[in-house]
């Protein structure tokens, strides 16, 4: 079964609002990783929070990890359009082997 | 500093055809991975190479597909015989070395079988 599920599958924001996805995984990680995707392109690296870790901050980004619960929020404040994305958490079974979830889409309105 | 490089970036085949996709890693990378994307679907991890050496292919199928990583020249996913479900992205990373954390993605190939 999938290593990682993303919550929701999808969600639609006005521009300014913050955007909250969460992820669960079942297995234990070395670390946990948050990938942004514009349609028809290729993954871009977000964010990457290792188990020990338990809060992460990047510009408008903000990323928790909560082992005891196996679960990851990301949190983009201040949305704007260009955040228009599906979002995806990737967790390590072995390096380079990444257990990719569904991915949430995120669609900002202006 | 290019980054990963894949080629062509999309692909049109008949059923029974062959694909053939190519990537070239970050300059300095050794490790290349594959990862196919089906539609509306996350990514799935096919095979992990290194020069000449295929190190874990537990996620490529059993049959029609193979992956090369030759001394010289780009990473190659073959897949013969090409059926509809193999319309996909396909997407190659490349790192460092093994203890890398992050591995980098290319702009992926996009395969239609029709």
């Amino acid at each position: 079964s999938q290593q990682g599920e993303e919550d929701p599958q999808a969600l639609s924001i006005q521009e300014g609002e913050n955007a909250t996805m969460n992820c669960s995984y079942k297995t234990s990680i070395n670390n946990l990783q948050w990938y942004r995707q514009n349609s028809g392109r290729g993954l871009v690296h977000l964010i990457l929070i290792r188990s020990n870790e338990r809060e992460k901050h990047s510009g408008r980004l903000r990323v928790t990890l909560d082992t005891s619960k196996k679960s990851s929020s990301l949190l983009i404040t201040a949305s704007r359009a260009a955040d228009t994305a599906s979002y995806f958490c990737a967790t390590d079974e072995q390096a380079g082997k990444l257990i990719f979830g569904q991915g949430t889409t995120l669609q900002v309105k202006p | 500093n290019a980054g990963v490089m894949q080629n062509p970036r999309h692909l049109v085949r008949r059923r029974g055809q062959e694909a053939r996709l190519r990537c070239s890693p970050m300059k300095g990378h050794s490790h290349v991975y594959w990862y196919r994307q089906l539609p509306e679907e996350g990514l799935k991890f096919m095979v992990y190479l290194q020069k000449e050496n295929i190190i874990d292919e537990s996620g490529m199928p059993k049959e029609r597909f193979s992956a090369e990583f030759p001394k010289e020249g780009p990473s190659i996913l073959r897949i013969q015989q090409v059926v509809r479900g193999d319309s996909a992205a396909y997407f190659c990373a490349s790192s460092q070395d093994l203890n890398s954390d992050t591995i980098y993605f290319g702009e992926g190939s996009w395969l239609t079988v029709v």
